[in-house]
């Protein structure tokens, strides 16, 4: 069955420290991936997408099909980055999204 | 544009109960999805919806069921609640659906908190 694996609920950094949101998935063929990201009392809301190959708000993402692995990255951590971060698999043609069970990122001052 | 509105907000119902959930799309989007948010299991897949056809569902009880209306409103059921049914439902659109890759862009509604006592 395919899954999102995100094997940390909670990632505490300091400001200006690199960040590294883990992300696996189990998925045969070819994947659309997505960082899916929510700030406190905001809503749900896209972050990146693999296929966009985009930096946002300092975010990168790559897709490694060798390792099924889609670890969303920024170099210098913000405060404002504080926030829960759900990584999301969507099979092409099923219009189902697999999302993880989410990393909350605290980004210490 | 409106976002994703979500009605109502917060319910409380008891076990037994059946309680419908409504969720109105960002105008000129299509597609429908529905999920159950808890903090153990995350975001759960639990249906989605074009033109007023379910494409795909989650591993759901059949107690859970959905529609979409012709100008894409969409509801979801939940009969006979238990529990562990007590989680916030997320109702997301999506511009066409098509399966153009930057038409799957989901766009999240701020959710209907069901408790179950």
């Amino acid at each position: 069955a395919q899954r999102v694996t995100q094997p940390e609920k909670l990632l505490s950094v300091f400001k200006g420290a690199p960040v590294e949101l883990k992300c696996n998935y189990s998925y045969s063929g070819s994947p659309e991936l997505f960082w899916y990201v929510q700030y406190s009392r905001q809503r749900l809301q896209l972050l990146l997408r693999h296929i966009s190959r985009e930096s946002i708000k300092g975010f990168t993402a790559d897709l490694n099909k060798g390792e099924t692995s889609f670890h969303l990255k920024k170099p210098f951590a913000q405060e404002e980055d504080s926030a829960m971060y759900y990584c999301a698999l969507m099979i092409p043609g099923t219009y189902k999204y697999i999302f993880g069970t989410g990393t909350r990122l605290k980004v210490l001052a | 544009k409106a976002g994703v509105t979500q009605t109502p907000r917060y319910l409380i119902k008891t076990r037994g109960q059946q309680v419908t959930l409504s969720c109105s799309p960002i105008s000129g989007h299509r597609s429908v999805s529905w999920y159950q948010q808890t903090p153990g299991q995350g975001l759960q897949f639990l249906f989605e919806y074009f033109s007023e056809t379910q494409r795909n569902k989650g591993n759901f009880p059949g107690r859970f069921s959905g529609r979409q209306f012709s100008n894409s409103r969409s509801e979801m059921n939940v009969s006979t609640l238990e529990l562990g049914d007590s989680a916030l439902y997320l109702c997301a659109s999506s511009p066409s659906g098509t399966g153009n890759r930057f038409g799957d862009e989901q766009f999240f509604g701020p959710g209907t908190r069901l408790t179950v006592l």
